[in-house]
């Protein structure tokens, strides 16, 4: 039973403009959530985070909404730049600081 | 470079050798988290100490696997009796607060 999933496997988007990644949950338990970058051959790459109590977080060009009733987060990123270009994940917590739960990821590509 | 580090990078081993890999936390960080991850999955976890403390362990650790964090600091996992189903990424974290930061992982290739 997959409790975080990523429905895009991949996501295409022209250089500035602006890249929205998806991701649900089932787990009404969780209740802080993360989004990961990762390059090839390393690990993953803390970007932003979001707690439960909160609808929405901003950090620079990235923005994560959550939207509790529907279970589903997701992350903007503005402008996209070729940079971005990797594999990004959603993961999810009971509780801030426990085992996170991932998603499958997300191929992100922006073109120049 | 104050980051978590992992060694080694990548390990090749027959079948039914056993293997161990090291994790060395960012400093002051109490917890300790171990993850895998295959290839097109998310990681998925394994195990996770506060200091010394191993506090969960996933039912995907079989008793083939084992953790260790003497003293709170550098941790180890061991796997025993390596099975190709083995091959994977083996990733460490560590956090002192809410976010997990992860090292570049251990990549592993049983043949």
């Amino acid at each position: 039973d997959q409790q975080v999933k990523q429905n895009s496997p991949s996501l295409s988007v022209q250089e500035g403009r602006i890249s929205i990644l998806n991701c649900d949950y089932t787990n009404s338990m969780f209740d802080y959530f993360l989004w990961y970058k990762k390059y090839p051959a390393e690990g993953p790459t803390f970007l932003i985070s979001i707690s439960s109590i909160k609808d929405k977080n901003e950090d620079g060009r990235f923005t994560v909404f959550l939207n509790k009733s529907a279970k589903h987060l997701s992350l903007h990123i503005v402008p996209s730049q070729p940079g971005d270009s990797a594999v990004y994940f959603c993961a999810a917590s009971e509780n801030a600081g426990n085992m996170l739960t991932f998603g499958g990821g997300t191929r992100l590509m922006v073109k120049p | 470079d104050t980051g978590v580090s992992q060694n080694p990078r990548h390990k090749i081993t027959k079948r039914g050798q056993n293997v161990t890999f090291r994790c060395d936390p960012i400093s002051e960080h109490n917890r300790l988290y171990w993850y895998r991850q295959t290839l097109g999955q998310g990681p998925e976890f394994l195990t996770y100490f506060q200091n010394e403390a191993q506090l969960e362990k996933s039912r995907l650790l079989s008793d083939r696997f084992s953790a260790e964090r003497p003293k709170g600091s550098f941790s180890t996992l061991e796997i025993q009796r390596t099975e190709q189903g083995d091959s994977a990424m083996y990733l460490c974290a560590t956090s002192e607060f809410d976010e997990q930061f992860f090292g570049p992982g251990t990549r592993l290739t049983v043949l």
